[in-house]
């Protein structure tokens, strides 16, 4: 089972900078992970696909990166709507399924 | 517009049986598998697994057979997922997601808003 390991757990950024999310797996996933953005009480949303693909109405200020085993998030000027819970997944073809991160908790510094 | 449904809050006594649905609309049912996806209280995201909605084909994740069964009613585009033998821990928000899987890799575009299942006596 492919093991998806993201830190810091919590990034204590200012409005207005740069935040960097990173996310390692245990084994390489090629180009198959995503970013999903998720505020409390509401559900996960896509932001990136493919590693560096941004979803439909994604901001250009998120933007991905990395293939293999590392793998990045990048919001580029923190606005106030961007805290919250980020969580890389990866996709496995064979035996289909999915893994998730644990999570980064992006907070207001 | 693109959307999932999902079927109300649940309070349960261990032992019992819970079944959520995932209404979808907007788009084709069957082009799209749907994934559930189990967040307990204060936890990160946890694939329980997904079913091909054209075949109806089952996949579980690991720690999620025996006592998770996922359905479908294709008449009206809902996908349901059956918790039976309630634990507390089973306590948590299920999510159901639609699987895109139109480019190089898969991922879940469209999310329900989230299904709450409280275990407890």
């Amino acid at each position: 089972e492919i093991v998806m390991t993201q830190s810091p757990a919590t990034l204590s950024v200012s409005p207005g900078e740069r935040a960097t999310l990173s996310c390692r797996a245990s084994q390489s996933v090629s180009s198959h992970l995503a970013w999903y953005q998720q505020k409390p009480g509401q559900a996960p949303r896509l932001l990136i696909c493919d590693a560096s693909t941004r979803a439909t109405g994604i901001p250009a200020r998120f933007s991905g990166s990395g293939s293999g085993t590392e793998f990045t998030l990048t919001i580029s000027s923190l606005q106030s709507e961007d805290f919250a819970v980020y969580y890389c997944q990866q996709y496995n073809n064979w035996p289909r399924g999915y893994t998730f991160g644990q999570g980064t908790k992006l907070e207001i510094k | 517009q693109v959307q999932l449904v999902q079927s109300g809050s649940e309070l349960k006594k261990p032992g019992a049986s819970v079944k959520v649905s995932c209404k979808a609309s907007g788009y084709t049912f069957t082009n799209y598998a749907v994934n559930w996806v189990r967040q307990a209280p204060g936890q990160g995201l946890e694939w329980v697994g997904r079913i091909n909605t054209n075949t109806g084909n089952p996949t579980y994740a690991q720690g999620f057979t025996g006592r998770f069964v996922f359905s479908l009613d294709t008449s009206v585009s809902t996908a349901y997922l059956q918790i039976s033998s309630l634990k507390a821990e089973d306590t948590a928000v299920y999510y159901c997601a639609r699987e895109d899987c139109s480019s190089a890799s898969c991922y879940m575009d469209v999310w329900g808003q989230g299904t709450s299942v409280t275990v407890s006596s």
